[in-house]
Order: C-alpha cells, then structure tokens, then sequence
C-alpha cells in the first residue's frame, strides 16, 4: 500500500519556467514531510522539508505547500534551471518515528535549457 | 560526493545465492542506516547501527542481516537471494542516529539477480 504517491514518473519543464512536482499521501497520521533530489549515480540529498503546522516553506528558489485537507504537497522550483534536472521524491513520517519516513517513487524532471 | 563510499557499485548474481554489500560512513559519522529502493517503490528502511550496535528495524526481511564493525563500516548480507531483491540498495550515515533528512546517502549499489 502505497501511502506516499508521486503520481507522475516524469516532468519536462523549459529553462526560467516554473517546475511543480505534486505529491499525495493517505496517512493522516503524516505531520512532517520532506523533499529529496537525487542525481543519477549518486545518493538523495535532502531539499526542504515542512511540519503540518504550516501550509507553506520557503528556501530560496524551493517552495514546498502543504494542503492538509487534501492530503496533497507540492514543490514548486522558480526559476528552474538545468542543474536541477534530477529525480524528486516526496517523504512523509510522524512526529518521533524519524526513521519511519515513507518515501515515494519519485519525479524525474527534466529542465531543457 | 557526500562521502559515504559503498562497494560494489553493481552486483549481478544468481537467484538463491548469498551476497554482501558494504558501506564506509563519513569521516566521524557513528551511525550507518541501510535503505532499499526497489523498481517502482520509493525508499525503504531496511536497518540501523550506532556505534556497532543494532539501532532500529524496519522492513527488513529475515533473509537478511548487517552489522556494523569496530571502524565502523557496515556491511548488509543478503542471503537465498530472489528476483524480487533486484533493487538499488543505499547506505547512509550521520554523526547521531537522525532522521534521513541530516543523513548523507552513498551512491548506491545496485543489484540484479537472475
């Protein structure tokens, strides 16, 4: 049962556009959430992470919305750039079970220059 | 490179055959967590070592096992493996047991069995 759901394998998005990964999840027991980059052949870094007392959190070009109610998160990247072509994969885990994170599939974006 | 080094970066071998990864964490990291990310499945939490010792359990099955050395590398053994262990298999590290987010990943080492 996948409670993390990264419904799109892919985006393609032009270079200074707006890239928008989505992001659902069922548990609604999930009060933290996270965002990782990976680039191929090496491992995930973290990116921006939020707790659900918050809907929105900002770092830098990386902005990540929370909509409890919905069950749905986002990370939108403004201006995208090439560098950021990668793999995004959406987390989620409660409160005190840091190591019970639930990852998603993940998001290839691609950002052609 | 977030250096955390894992050996062999691909393995390809046989369905019921035994095999082992291994993991050196960054310089003054304590902690090592093992995670398998299968195709079509996102990460998942196999195992966790502090200090040599067995931290926290999460999906691993009983085939397999890991234990962290004195000089505190880590090794993951895999044993009567099956297809369904083809997956790409990381290791981690950080100073004190932590969340994946203050975590540094290695680069993976990737398994196929036939």
């Amino acid at each position: 049962d996948q409670q993390v759901k990264q419904n799109s394998p892919s985006l393609s998005v032009q270079e200074g556009r707006i890239s928008i990964l989505n992001c659902d999840y069922t548990n609604s027991m999930f009060d933290y959430f996270l965002w990782y980059k990976k680039y191929p052949a090496e491992g995930p870094t973290f990116l921006i992470s939020i707790s659900s007392i918050k809907d929105k959190n900002e770092d830098g070009r990386f902005t990540v919305f929370l909509n409890k109610s919905a069950k749905h998160l986002s990370l939108h990247i403004v201006p995208s750039q090439p560098g950021d072509s990668a793999v995004y994969f959406c987390a989620a885990r409660v409160t005190g079970g840091y190591q019970k994170v639930t990852f998603g599939t993940g998001t290839k974006l691609q950002v052609i220059p | 490179d977030s250096g955390v080094t894992q050996t062999p970066k691909h393995l390809i071998t046989a369905t019921g055959q035994r095999v082992t990864l291994r993991c050196s964490p960054r310089s003054g990291d304590l902690s090592v967590y093992w995670y398998q990310q299968s195709l079509d499945q996102g990460l998942q939490f196999l195992i966790q070592y502090y200090n040599g010792e067995e931290r926290a359990k999460g999906n691993i099955l009983e085939r397999f096992s890991a234990q962290q050395f004195p000089d505190l590398h880590s090794e993951l053994n895999l044993s009567s493996l099956e297809l369904g262990d083809s997956a790409l298999y990381f290791c981690a590290s950080s100073v004190a047991p932590a969340g994946p987010e203050t975590q540094y990943f290695g680069p993976g080492t990737r398994l196929l069995v036939l």
